[in-house]
C-alpha cells in the first residue's frame, strides 16, 4: 500500500520563525508532490507543487524534494499567526492512477 | 488558481431524507472529480472518483447505493446522500482536476466543502 507519512504535531513556532514541515512517502516511483493548507473548518487549498529534486520557492514558502530519500518538506519563513493551519502533503503515485495519496496532515501553530 | 464551487456549504436534514451536493468547476473543464469525507480532526478520506460520462469508482467500504454520484458534464458532479442517518454527518469535499493541465501536473483544486448534519 502506498503511504504518505506526516507527523501530526502540533508543531508550535513563534511568530517570525521558520516552520519546517516534513513528509515521507513509500512509492519510490512517485513524480508529483503537493502541499495543501487547510484551515480549521475549511477545505484544503493548494499552496505548492514540486516535481524535481531540490528547492522550489514561492514567496515565504519553500518546498524541498529529495526523491532518493523519499521525503518532501515545506519551509515557511517569517511565520505568521495566519499560517496556523493543518498542512497536508499529497503524492501522486506511479502507475497512472492519477489519484493523489494524502498524508494525515501536520498541525502548525504560530504563536505571537 | 482554478475555482471549484461547491453547494450548499451547510445543510441540516432529518434522518431518512436525501441530500444532494453539487460541485462545479467554474473556469476549467474537469473530466475527473473526487469526493472526500472528513470527520473532525481526521484526515481526508477519498470516497469515490467521479468520471464524466461514466460510472463513478468507489473506494472500498463506501456504499455506492447510499452515496450516488453523477458526473453529467465536464463542469458538474453531484453527490447524493440517500436515506441519511446521523452517522453520515460529516464534512464532504469535492475536488477537480483540470482536463487540460491537470493530467500533467496532477494538481487538484478543492471546493469549499459541505457540512452535513443529520438530525
Amino acid at each position: 500500500q502506498k503511504e504518505v507519512e506526516q507527523n501530526s504535531g502540533p508543531l508550535s513556532v513563534p511568530e517570525g520563525a521558520i516552520a519546517s514541515l516534513n513528509c515521507t512517502y513509500s512509492d519510490r516511483g512517485s513524480q508529483s508532490f503537493f502541499w495543501y493548507r487547510q484551515y480549521s473548518g475549511k477545505s484544503p487549498e493548494l499552496i505548492m507543487s514540486i516535481y524535481s529534486n531540490g528547492d522550489k520557492e514561492d514567496g515565504r514558502f519553500t518546498a524541498q524534494l529529495n526523491k532518493a530519500s523519499q521525503y518532501v518538506s515545506l519551509l515557511i519563513r517569517d511565520s505568521q499567526p495566519s499560517d496556523s493551519a493543518t498542512y497536508l502533503c499529497a503524492v501522486l503515485p506511479s502507475g497512472g492512477s492519477y489519484i493523489p495519496t494524502f498524508g494525515r496532515g501536520t498541525s502548525l501553530i504560530v504563536h505571537p | 488558481g482554478a475555482v471549484v464551487s461547491q453547494h450548499p456549504s451547510r445543510v441540516i436534514c432529518k434522518s431518512g431524507t436525501s441530500v444532494k451536493i453539487e460541485c462545479r468547476s467554474l473556469d476549467f473543464q474537469a473530466t475527473t472529480m473526487f469526493w472526500y469525507r472528513q470527520f473532525p480532526k481526521q484526515s481526508l478520506m477519498l470516497m469515490a472518483t467521479s468520471n464524466e460520462g461514466s460510472k463513478a469508482t468507489y473506494e472500498q467500504g463506501v456504499e455506492k447505493d447510499k452515496f450516488l454520484i453523477n458526473h453529467a458534464s465536464l463542469t458538474l458532479s453531484t453527490l447524493t446522500v440517500t436515506s441519511a442517518h446521523p452517522e453520515d454527518s460529516s464534512f464532504y469535499i469535492c475536488s477537480a482536476r483540470d482536463r487540460v493541465a491537470g493530467e500533467a501536473t496532477g494538481e487538484l483544486f478543492f471546493g469549499e466543502g459541505s457540512r452535513l448534519t443529520v438530525l
